[in-house]
C-alpha cells in the first residue's frame, strides 16, 4: 500500500529557531516529492523534488530528496510566526496522482 | 489572477440531500482534480480528470460522482449525501498531462461540507 509518513505531527518552537521537517514515502511508480504550506485555505505550492541530493531553497526554507533512503526534508531556518502553519508532503505517483501525508503542524511562538 | 474557484466555501446538508460542488481555473490547465480533507488522514484524491472529457477514480471515489464540463469546469455531486461525507473538499488543477510533465498541482480554497 503507497503510504506517505510525516514526523513529527507537531512542533512548537520559538521565534528564530530552526526547524526540520521530515517526510518518508514509499509510493509505487514514484516521480518526484512535493512540499505544500498550508495556512487557513488552500496547500500553497512551496518544492517540487524530482532528484537525489539536489537542494532546493527559497529565502529562508530549503528542501531535498533521498530517493535511496526514501525520504525528505524541509528546512526552515530564523523561524518568523508567519511560518506557522501545516506544512504537507506528498508523493507523486505516475502520471497524476498525488499521495499525501498527515501534516506537520508548526507553531512559531513569538 | 483567481487559480482556482471553489463555490460555495461552506455548505450544511441533511442526510440523503444532494449536492454539487463547482471548481473552475483559469490558468488554461490540462488536469484538475477532487480531495477530501480530514482530520488525521492528510488529503485523499477522490477523483480526476487528466484532460477534458476524460474522468477516473482515485483513493476514496464511493458516493461522489464528477463531470468535467469543459477545460475550465469540474464537478464534484454527492447524490445522497451521509453524515460520513463531512469533509473539506479541495479542487485542484495543473497544467500537464502525463507522465513527463512535471508540474505541481494548484489548489482551490476549499469548500466546508457538513452533513447532519
Amino acid at each position: 500500500e503507497d503510504k506517505v509518513v510525516q514526523s513529527p505531527l507537531s512542533l512548537v518552537v520559538h521565534e528564530g529557531d530552526t526547524v526540520t521537517l521530515n517526510c518518508s514515502y514509499e509510493v509505487t511508480n514514484f516521480r518526484s516529492l512535493l512540499w505544500y504550506k498550508q495556512e487557513k485555505k488552500a496547500p500553497t505550492f512551496l518544492f517540487m523534488l524530482t532528484s537525489s541530493g539536489i537542494e532546493k531553497k527559497s529565502g529562508r526554507l530549503s528542501s531535498i530528496l533521498d530517493k535511496k533512503e526514501l525520504f525528505s526534508i524541509l528546512n526552515i531556518t530564523a523561524t518568523q510566526t508567519g511560518d506557522s502553519a501545516v506544512y504537507l508532503c506528498a508523493g507523486v505517483q505516475g502520471a497524476q496522482k498525488l499521495v499525501f501525508g498527515q501534516g506537520t503542524r508548526l507553531t512559531i511562538n513569538p | 489572477n483567481a487559480g482556482v474557484t471553489q463555490t460555495p466555501k461552506f455548505q450544511v446538508l441533511k442526510t440523503g440531500q444532494s449536492m454539487t460542488l463547482q471548481c473552475a481555473q483559469d490558468m488554461n490547465h490540462n488536469s484538475m482534480y477532487w480531495y477530501r480533507q480530514d482530520p488525521g488522514m492528510g488529503l485523499r484524491l477522490i477523483y480526476y480528470s487528466a484532460s477534458e472529457g476524460t474522468t477516473d477514480k482515485g483513493e476514496v471515489p464511493n458516493g461522489y460522482n464528477v463531470s468535467r464540463l469543459n477545460k475550465r469546469e469540474f464537478s464534484l455531486r454527492l447524490e445522497s449525501a451521509a453524515p460520513s461525507q463531512t469533509s473539506v473538499y479541495f479542487c485542484a488543477s495543473r497544467l500537464g498531462q502525463g507522465v513527463d510533465s512535471n508540474q505541481p498541482q494548484h489548489f482551490g480554497d476549499g469548500t466546508r461540507l457538513s452533513i447532519l
